[in-house]
């Protein structure tokens, strides 16, 4: 089935520092979707991508939808504690029912 | 406020005790789905419901079950729980497929 890669898995920054994460796949994407997971609850949307070379910002976060519609990144400027968290990217296709197909995650800490 | 439920929010049970994780929105939303989180995995799809009575399966099923008798609830049964499926359960909810899913805050199931 598709698969997507997020690296890196894990980040320590230091607060004000800003951040990039990114998910590739062999498969090509109709959506791309980025989440933040806070501890002890449910991923929430943050920013949603429906055309290639899509580059959307929402405050501090930055998000591209690949040219080949097989990548995606977000960046984070000027980290602050609470971007503490894992973060997921997500792929949709348009022809599966909205399933989501998730990467593994990036941990995020910031540290004061 | 608009949400999606989850009850219950931590179990500890045996193997093979049947077990039921209920999941209720109050959005009047058609699309609903369950989800698995496993470290190193990211979120996995088990099976998703379009609307009333019409369910399918994810990517991950063997072993679940699930129903869809009214458009608010979209309950996951384990039958015969086994030790791998020890893990961390989200439900989500969306207007339709293809629309922002929101998701529940978890319930965190061990199987001894």
């Amino acid at each position: 089935g598709q698969q997507l890669n997020q690296s890196p898995q894990s980040m320590f920054i230091q607060e004000g520092e800003d951040v990039s994460m990114n998910c590739t796949s062999s498969s090509i994407f109709n959506t791309w979707l980025w989440y933040k997971q806070d501890p002890g609850e449910g991923p929430v949307l943050l920013i949603a991508l429906y055309k290639a070379g899509e580059l959307t910002s929402n405050g501090r976060l930055t998000a591209q939808f690949g040219i080949t519609r097989k990548d995606s990144f977000l960046n984070i400027s000027a980290s602050i504690p609470s971007d503490v968290g894992i973060y997921f990217c997500a792929g949709q296709l348009r022809n599966q029912g909205g399933k989501l197909i998730f990467g593994q995650g990036t941990e995020l800490s910031v540290k004061p | 406020e608009a949400q999606v439920t989850q009850n219950p929010r931590y179990l500890i049970t045996v193997t093979g005790k049947k077990l039921t994780v209920t999941c209720s929105q109050n959005m009047n939303h058609e699309y609903m789905s369950w989800y698995r989180q496993d470290p190193g995995l990211g979120l996995r799809q088990i099976y998703y419901s379009m609307n009333v009575e019409v369910t399918d399966k994810g990517d991950v099923p063997e072993g679940y079950k699930v129903s869809r008798k009214e458009k608010r609830n979209f309950p996951l049964i384990l039958e015969s729980p086994s030790p791998n499926q020890t893990s961390l359960y989200f439900c989500a909810s969306s207007l339709g497929s293809y629309n922002e899913q929101f998701f529940g805050p978890g319930t965190r199931l061990t199987v001894l």
